[in-house]
């Protein structure tokens, strides 16, 4: 049973316009939330991260937002580049966890 | 060599041999963790090492055989694998292995397919 859903495995965004990655929960002890961003051939590398405790964090063009009572989160990129083109994954932790909980990822395309 | 390194990147084995793979990290961490990426699933916890000492084993399978001599080596080990373990296994380290606290650090993986 997956309790970290990302429920679109593509996404196609213009450049220049707004991307925005979603990512569904079902574990209520999770509390601390995190993107990775993927390029073929790489690992993971961390991008942006948001505790239970707020309902935005932004660094730069990227900003997270985090919907505890619909246990949803959402990753914005504005303006989307071509260099965004990557698969983004969403994770999950509880606290004091070892643990970090993935989902299977979106591939975002921006499109030049 | 900067970062998480990972090797072989690419590793064909049979289902009788024993491999084994490799991962160094030159960021000064204190753990070090081994993950698995199915074909369509999530990435999924393998281990957890802390300061050398193993702190999750996440029901693994004993023909995987996980090895930290140091906090910057982390070896996995491989013998009598199935085919369904065909996949790619990722390393990651961080300065601590406290998830809100501590960022993981992955290397590139191997890509490992069992005949």
């Amino acid at each position: 049973d997956q309790q970290v859903k990302q429920n679109s495995p593509s996404l196609s965004v213009q450049e220049g316009r707004i991307s925005i990655l979603n990512c569904d929960y079902t574990n209520s002890m999770f509390d601390y939330f995190l993107w990775y961003k993927k390029y073929p051939a790489e690992g993971p590398t961390f991008l942006i991260s948001i505790s239970s405790i707020k309902d935005k964090n932004e660094d730069g063009r990227f900003t997270v937002f985090l919907n505890k009572s619909a246990k949803h989160l959402s990753l914005h990129i504005v303006p989307s580049q071509p260099g965004d083109s990557a698969v983004y994954f969403c994770a999950a932790s509880g606290a004091g966890s070892y643990q970090l909980t993935f989902g299977k990822g979106t591939k975002l395309s921006v499109i030049p | 060599e900067t970062g998480v390194t990972q090797t072989p990147r690419h590793l064909v084995m049979g289902m009788t041999n024993k491999k084994s793979l490799k991962c160094e990290q030159h960021l000064g961490h204190n753990a070090m963790y081994w993950y698995k990426q199915s074909a369509k699933k999530p990435l999924e916890l393998m281990f957890v090492y802390s300061l050398e000492e193993r702190v999750e084993n996440n029901s693994v399978p004993s023909r995987f055989s996980p090895e930290c001599p140091n906090s910057s080596h982390l070896f996995l080990h491989l013998h009598t694998l199935q085919p369904e373990d065909s996949a790619l296994y990722l390393c990651a380290s961080s300065q601590g292995a406290r998830t809100s606290t501590d960022t993981q650090y992955f290397g590139p993986g191997t890509r490992l397919t069992v005949l």
